[in-house]
């Protein structure tokens, strides 16, 4: 099966600094990676699809691009409601193998 | 839009079989190619993507080779709804488990503990 890993595991940065998230899959899946958003207690929130794609009504702020099998998300200021995991996950084909997740803090 | 109302116990003896079942509103579970499907999450395993069914002039269910041999996932289109099914479950099936929709998921039901304890 395809591995999507993600890094860092867990990141701090201060409010108003540039976010980079990064998920690499061990093989080609195209563009089908999508990102979600998870807060504490609270159900993932589908932000990124196709890769680059943002979900209505999700902040500008947000953007996902692709380069080959690496994929990035980025927060393009952070802000004090961004608090939360981030998981990709893609969906070529079966199984739709989600990432380990990134925990990302306010520093 | 589309609504996920799961539903189920929330304890489930060590051997039995854990059943949850997800009433779609707002959208129509033989939708041709939209996939329904089951994830579960707990801190030894994160998120795991367990399976799915679609209909594409037919039903396909596909599942993660994890639970392949305990698992099935199918759709009631008289009431709307799709199921899971985990048979012989352990303490290791401990987790919240989600319904989804899509490939890329933009429907998420609201979760369900389930605990596997006697």
């Amino acid at each position: 099966d395809i591995q999507m890993t993600q890094s860092p595991s867990s990141l701090s940065a201060s409010v108003g600094d540039r976010v980079t998230i990064t998920c690499r899959a061990s093989q080609g899946i195209g563009k089908s990676l999508a990102w979600y958003q998870q807060k504490p207690g609270k159900v993932p929130n589908l932000l990124i699809q196709a890769a680059s794609t943002l979900q209505s009504g999700v902040p500008s702020r947000f953007s996902g691009s692709a380069s080959a099998t690496d994929f990035t998300l980025t927060i393009s200021s952070l802000q004090p409601e961004d608090v939360a995991t981030y998981y990709c996950q893609r969906y070529d084909d079966v199984p739709h193998t989600f990432g380990g997740g990134t925990k990302v803090e306010i520093k | 839009q589309v609504q996920l109302q799961q539903s189920g116990p929330g304890l489930v003896n060590p051997s039995q079989t854990l059943s949850l079942t997800c009433a779609i509103s707002g959208g129509s579970v033989s939708s041709n190619n939209d996939a329904w499907n089951w994830i579960r999450q707990s801190p030894s395993r994160g998120l795991e993507w367990l399976g799915r069914t679609y209909y594409n002039s037919k039903w396909y269910s596909d599942y993660a080779a994890s639970v392949k041999s305990r698992i099935t996932i199918s759709a009631d289109t008289s009431k709307n709804q799709f199921s899971l099914q985990l048979n012989s479950v352990t303490p290791d099936d401990t987790a919240v488990y989600y319904c989804g929709r899509g490939w890329a998921i933009d429907y998420w039901g609201q979760g369900t503990l389930v605990t596997v304890s006697s």
